[in-house]
């Protein structure tokens, strides 16, 4: 039961690198979710998609893009990283139903240097 | 809109204390309310739910009941321990909403 799969685990990138956070959940869930955990802060969404092909802005989409091009895979496009990026990187999946919970991968901790 | 106000953090314990931790909701309706966990360097896991008003979540000896009347949905453990020491969110689900809406966390500590 492998629920929502995220890599890397951590990853050190310089200021104006690129590069691509993975996610995958093999639950058939069709709503998926980015957020960023800042040290000591709550969550922050990012952007989420509610299906293959359809995705929507959060609270900070800046700096980021998203595809959702199979149900199974959301990943997170950083294009030009900057130290404002440092942060612990979640995805997330629900079923599209009421009352129905979120599952979380295990985050991806990101330094921008 | 819908939000989520949690007790400030953060708290402090020692082993075999009583724990609450306060929140309160604003939402239309009747939301869905969750309690998740984040243990260090972890993601978040689901710790209890409920779905209605007077439902009460209960998992690991934690619990909260649904309180309509009050918006509240306090979490409650008669006796800590340390491995309980974590960040714990309180969250709402707004009928065909599509994203949870999450409290700002409480870290928990617990000491031997």
């Amino acid at each position: 039961n492998a629920g929502v799969t995220q890599t890397p685990k951590f990853r050190i990138l310089k200021i104006g690198q690129s590069m691509t956070l993975q996610c995958t959940q093999d639950m058939n869930h069709n709503y998926m979710y980015w957020y960023r955990q800042d040290p000591g802060m709550g969550l922050k969404l990012i952007y989420y998609s509610v299906g293959a092909g359809i995705t929507d802005k959060g609270e900070v989409p800046n700096g980021y893009n998203v595809s959702r091009s199979t149900t199974e895979d959301f990943p997170l496009r950083l294009e030009l990283a900057a130290p404002s990026q440092t942060s612990v990187y979640f995805c997330a999946s629900r079923l599209d139903r009421e009352g129905t919970e979120a599952f979380f991968g295990q985050g991806t901790r990101l330094t921008v240097v | 809109g819908n939000s989520v106000t949690q007790m400030e953090g953060p708290v402090t314990l020692s082993e075999e204390a009583f724990l609450t931790i306060n929140c309160t909701y604003t939402a239309t309706g009747y939301p869905s309310l969750f309690w998740y966990v984040q243990y260090p360097g972890e993601g978040l896991q689901l710790l209890l739910k409920a779905t209605k008003a007077d439902d009460k979540g209960s998992n690991k000896g934690f619990e909260a009941t649904y309180r309509k009347e009050t918006t509240s949905f306090h979490l409650e453990k008669g006796s800590v321990q340390v491995s309980d020491s974590a960040v714990y969110f309180c969250a709402l689900l707004r009928g065909s909403a599509r994203q949870l809406t999450f409290g700002s966390g409480t870290q928990l500590t617990v000491l031997p």
